[in-house]
């Protein structure tokens, strides 16, 4: 079965600084990945998602990831954390083909501070 | 819709009761997920459907759990003489083709008193 683990379950940054949250996922065989965003009193949102093309995918708000085979990690950074940032952040996972859907992490809270 | 939309959004019931949380997803997506959101405890797969069937019922947590999806649209879980650890906000989401990009709603907070 696929899994991720999400090392953290609250990461704290300062404004400016580099954010890290960390994904590492558990598969038999390269699967889709994802990171999901969730701010204070909003629902989940997609922030980005690699699929098998370029290893580096970049998404909203300045996000990025980078899927590495040999570590089975999918990371997402920030270069520069900003105070609208702070939010639950998900890591998910689901095969390329077949039928089971998302499995997501437990979860990393950002708190940013000024 | 413009988004996938639930009700309630809060929903206070006592130990024992049923109770019913509704999905309305995005019009034309023909997947609906259904996710449970605890303290802690990230988000547990309930249950998904492709059209009216519901491929994998494995996340449903007991018997106590049922949902039903009709016209390949509105959904609904039904959960039957609640317990308080039933209490969590409860997460329905669309997407346009089978694990396609999610568009999740607010949420349904359930407290079990």
């Amino acid at each position: 079965a696929q899994s991720v683990t999400q090392l953290g379950s609250h990461v704290s940054v300062s404004e400016g600084a580099l954010v890290l949250l960390r994904c590492n996922y558990s598969s038999s065989v390269p699967p889709y990945l994802f990171w999901y965003v969730q701010y204070p009193n909003q629902g989940l949102q997609l922030l980005l998602k690699y699929t098998s093309a370029a290893t580096l995918v970049k998404g909203i708000n300045g996000f990025e990831a980078e899927f590495k085979k040999s570590e089975t990690s999918f990371h997402l950074t920030k270069p520069s954390a900003h105070m609208s940032d702070a939010a639950e952040y998900f890591c998910a996972v689901s095969p390329v083909s077949g039928n089971t859907p998302l499995v997501f992490g437990k979860g990393t809270r950002l708190s940013v501070i000024a | 819709g413009a988004g996938v939309s639930q009700s309630p959004s809060n929903k206070v019931t006592e130990k024992g009761k049923d109770v019913e949380l509704r999905c309305d997803p995005i019009s034309g997506h023909t997947a609906l997920y259904w996710y449970r959101q605890s303290l802690g405890q990230g988000l547990e797969f309930l249950i998904y459907f492709q059209g009216n069937s519901a491929p994998d019922k494995s996340g449903l947590p007991s018997d106590r759990f049922s949902a039903e999806r009709t016209g390949g649209s509105v959904s609904t879980l039904t959960i039957q003489r609640t317990q308080q650890e039933d209490s969590a906000v409860y997460l329905c989401a669309s997407s346009r083709q089978y694990n396609e990009k999610l568009f999740f709603g607010s949420g349904t907070q359930l407290s079990v008193l």
